[in-house]
């Protein structure tokens, strides 16, 4: 089975705190993912990498940076964290080669800026 | 701008009813087409796909999906839903030849009454 793993599923942070998320996946996979989920929205995508140092801008960028030193690794970092970044973070994974994989989910951060 | 819509935001329905939810999506290049479920708690997963060929494709617990290329729509659909089917649907669209990223929609909350 394919897991992707997150490092928190409930965080609290205060505004200006510099806030790194965790994602790791054991299949081995080229593409991962970061989304953010909210109610009414739906996910929507903020970075992406397809390879090791590799990354590229999502839909919604700002305030957000990721990291990807390692293949089954990605960061998601917030600078600067702000109250409207509070949200459900998804990471997933896919392989790579073929565009035309599914996605698999980690269970979500929870995170809140106070 | 690629987008998707979902045309219910809530649905409600008893027991044994029969189930249809609507997907629109504004892309006019190839693409894949997926549904997510998010069950209570859980972590999103795939319900079904659809990348070629017949264009009504079977998933898991029962879910089916037909594609209609005409209508830009691929609609879930199920005969009898049951109590364990309430959960959140995303639907997801994925253009070729764009790193393998998802575009979702805003996801149908559906509640089943026992």
């Amino acid at each position: 089975d394919v897991k992707v793993t997150q490092s928190s599923r409930y965080l609290v942070k205060r505004t200006g705190e510099k806030v790194f998320l965790e994602c790791v996946q054991d299949m081995d996979h080229e593409n991962m993912f970061w989304y953010r989920q909210d109610p009414g929205l739906g996910l929507r995508l903020i970075y992406f990498s397809y390879d090791v140092k590799m990354k590229e801008k999502g839909d919604i960028p700002e305030g957000y940076s990721v990291s990807r030193e390692k293949k089954e690794r990605f960061s998601l970092i917030l600078e600067s964290a702000s109250t409207n970044q509070t949200s459900m973070y998804l990471c997933a994974s896919s392989f790579g080669g073929s565009p035309y994989n599914e996605q698999f989910f980690g269970p979500g951060t929870r995170l809140t800026v106070l | 701008a690629q987008s998707v819509s979902q045309h219910n935001h809530h649905v409600i329905l008893s027991e044994a009813a029969s189930l249809e939810l609507g997907c629109n999506y504004s892309y006019g290049g190839t693409v894949n087409l997926f549904w997510y479920v998010q069950y209570p708690g859980q972590h999103l997963q795939l319900l079904l796909k659809y990348f070629s060929g017949d264009p009504l494709v079977k998933g898991i617990k029962g879910f089916e999906a037909e594609f209609i290329k005409s209508k830009f729509s691929f609609n879930l659909r199920k005969p009898s839903v049951q109590w364990s089917d309430t959960a959140e649907y995303f639907c997801a669209v994925m253009p070729y030849n764009q790193g393998g990223k998802l575009i979702f929609g805003q996801g149908t909350e559906l509640s089943v009454k026992p």
